[in-house]
């Protein structure tokens, strides 16, 4: 059985630039989540979806971020425009439910110059 | 959300035991004991969680202290396969919320 998809897995742009990172979960799996790793940092949830609804997004610099999950499957973030801080790599995870263990993608790792 | 504390590092021989603590003296009654681990250029893995008794998977085993404010992650026979950062996390069960949040870990390094 396939896991967690995500692409790309390395994307290199100039601050100001758009960029957008795409996951694909595990079929049948209800919960999505988008999470953001400093280096040497452990992964800091942005947020979190059971099925379309975001249901925790406190942690998203909403001017800037943005994510979305039509029909409760694959998901997008996108930042927008990006700055030089926002160099990390981005981690989208899935789960049957909000309980369940976590599944999570190989990661995306952005670098903004 | 109760907090957890671990060392930032800890060394290990192939094949010898490795034994990772974690304290989480603030847990609640609710709160289940998670381990991830995550690999070099890798997501995080799920390894194992416990409540209050003892638990063994094919993985690793997790030993709960009895006032249940310390847990031990043990790693049986240490492969070079095992070098990761260990993540020890406390989640509510029973609640809308239910999200794991991440420490800065424990990073194993295994020497052959």
């Amino acid at each position: 059985e396939a896991g967690v998809v995500q692409s790309p897995r390395y994307k290199i742009i100039e601050k100001k630039q758009p960029v957008a990172f795409w996951c694909n979960p595990i079929s049948g799996h209800n919960t999505l989540y988008w999470y953001l790793q400093n280096l040497g940092q452990g992964p800091e949830l942005l947020i979190r979806y059971e099925n379309e609804e975001a249901v925790d997004d406190s942690q998203l610099p909403k001017d800037r971020f943005s994510a979305e999950r039509l029909k409760g499957v694959d998901s997008t973030l996108k930042i927008q425009p990006a700055e030089l801080g926002d160099s990390a790599v981005y981690l989208c995870a899935s789960s049957l439910d909000l309980s369940g263990e976590l599944f999570f993608g190989e990661g995306s790792r952005l670098t903004v110059l | 959300d109760a907090k957890t504390t671990q060392p930032n590092s800890m060394e290990s021989n192939e094949e010898e035991p490795v034994h990772l603590p974690c304290n989480h003296s603030t847990i609640s009654g609710t709160d289940y004991i998670h381990w991830y681990r995550q690999l070099p250029s890798q997501g995080p893995e799920y390894v194992i969680h416990g409540l209050t008794s003892n638990v063994n998977n094919r993985m690793a085993s997790l030993a709960i202290a009895e006032d249940r404010k310390s847990s031990t992650l043990i790693l049986h026979r240490a492969t070079l396969r095992d070098a990761a950062v260990y993540y020890c996390i406390l989640r509510r069960q029973f609640s809308n919320t239910g999200k794991l949040i991440f420490g800065q870990g424990t990073t194993l390094q295994v020497k052959p």
